[in-house]
């Protein structure tokens, strides 16, 4: 099984500043495998970008994502008001498909 | 519209079984790969079980591995999971979601999620 270990746990900023996200698997991961997802209280996750780099449908250019191997990153360029929620990744390569456990992007 | 409705949760007893249903629409159900995945309250997301659009290849966690079975029928455009000896740790919001273009890809849509609470 492929571990996905999400950090930092949480991360404190301010609307308009820069979040960076981790997300590190335990072994070696295509990019064309991992994915980044979104979540708000009471709602489903939202995909954000597959293939580790692409956009999905609908989501700003203020998201981006890079990695390979087994280095992975999450990006905000400035941070709005509906980007504070809990991020994940996954890996959807090799069953059992995983996720991290989770960042939450938090209000400073 | 694409979407996702899930169905069939509730209380039941440990020991005691459920079944889930997730009605689509707005897409060709029987082009996509399907998947479940749950989230317990407060904790994150964990990939349950996936079936490729033709049941040719139907994946589940360890952790459900002998006790659930999911199914689909694409003459309903639905996707079913079937929950047997239900267990206090399988409390979760489950979630039916769909594979972007292939079995091994994103999520692309989600449903609303259906709350199982296992308590005697």
């Amino acid at each position: 099984e492929i571990v996905l270990t999400q950090s930092p746990g949480t991360l404190s900023l301010s609307p308009g500043e820069r979040a960076t996200l981790s997300c590190r698997a335990s072994q070696s991961v295509s990019s064309s495998y991992i994915a980044w997802y979104q979540q708000k209280p009471g709602q489903p996750p939202r995909l954000l970008i597959y293939a580790a780099s692409r956009r999905a449908t609908g989501i700003p250019d203020r998201f981006s994502g890079s990695g390979s191997g087994t280095d992975f990153t999450l990006t905000i360029s400035r941070l709005e008001p509906e980007d504070f929620a809990v991020y994940y990744c996954q890996q959807c390569g090799s069953s059992p498909l995983t996720f991290g456990g989770g960042t939450k992007v938090e209000i400073k | 519209e694409v979407q996702l409705v899930g169905s069939g949760g509730g209380l039941v007893q440990p020991g005691r079984s459920l079944r889930l249903s997730c009605a689509t629409s707005g897409f060709t159900f029987d082009n996509y790969g399907m998947h479940w995945v749950r989230q317990a309250p407060g904790k994150g997301l964990e990939w349950v079980a996936g079936i490729t659009w033709n049941s040719g290849i139907i994946d589940y966690a360890d952790s459900v591995k002998g006790r659930f079975t999911t199914s689909r029928d694409n003459a309903k455009n639905s996707l079913y999971l079937q929950m047997n000896s239900l267990r206090a740790e399988d409390t979760a919001f489950y979630y039916c979601a769909r594979a972007r273009e292939m079995y091994r890809d994103a999520f692309d849509i989600w449903g609303q999620g259906t709350m199982v609470t296992v308590s005697s």
